[in-house]
């Protein structure tokens, strides 16, 4: 069954504290994105990456940081640099971004800051 | 600065009647549009979506029309049914480039 997992659903973080939103797809995706979603809002993107070893900030970058060392896997810390951490954040993957195909999304990740 | 809008943050329809979701873009190099339908607590699954070469496409209930001239795309649902209460996005891209999603508009479908 393929698919794009996100885990932890919810993850709670004390102030000060960095923490590591997982994503993982088994649809041989090259590309891969994060983005974040506050209530009443859209979907803002976080970083993106085409490929392996590479990846670009989106438009809301600042106190998030992001790895791609495998296709399939493409984490998310959230560092205690980031001013507002509390929302939904939504993970994607796609082919290529030069072909007309759609995103998946996984099932998100609700972070909470206590 | 927005460059896809969606003006109408919710929408309440009679089960059975139609729903007329819209959707307005500034950018017109977008060449590529897609409606995602999400619930509370979960990711939003793709519905349909139409390329720039096209006017209309259809899949079941759905069909989304796109208007080049006008930058609009709306996405019809016929028959509406309460299990189409849902967050409605709109997307689109620009060949090479990354997805430009919409604030979304949430739809109510009364029994």
């Amino acid at each position: 069954d393929g698919g794009i997992t996100q885990s932890p659903k919810y993850l709670f973080r004390k102030e000060g504290q960095n923490v590591t939103l997982s994503c993982e797809q088994n649809l041989n995706h090259d590309a891969m994105y994060w983005y974040r979603q506050d209530p009443g809002q859209g979907l803002r993107l976080i970083y993106y990456s085409q490929i392996v070893n590479d990846f670009q900030k989106g438009d809301i970058a600042e106190g998030y940081s992001v790895s791609r060392e495998k296709k399939e896997s493409f984490p998310l810390t959230v560092t205690s640099a980031q001013k507002n951490p509390t929302a939904f954040y939504l993970c994607a993957s796609s082919t290529r971004q030069g072909m007309n195909t759609e995103a998946f999304f996984g099932q998100g990740t609700r972070l909470t800051v206590v | 600065d927005q460059q896809v809008k969606q003006n109408s943050p919710s929408l309440s329809v009679q089960e059975g009647r139609i729903s007329i979701l819209n959707c307005d873009y500034t950018n017109s190099m977008f060449d590529y549009f897609l409606w995602y339908k999400k619930y509370p607590a979960e990711g939003p699954t793709f519905l349909i979506s139409i390329s720039s070469i096209k006017d209309k496409n259809e899949d079941g209930r759905f069909t989304v029309f796109l208007n080049k001239s006008a930058k609009h795309l709306s996405l019809h649902i016929v028959p509406s049914q309460p299990g189409d209460s849902a967050v409605y996005f709109c997307a689109a891209r620009v060949y090479g480039q990354n997805f430009v999603f919409g604030p979304g508009t949430r739809l109510s479908v009364l029994p």
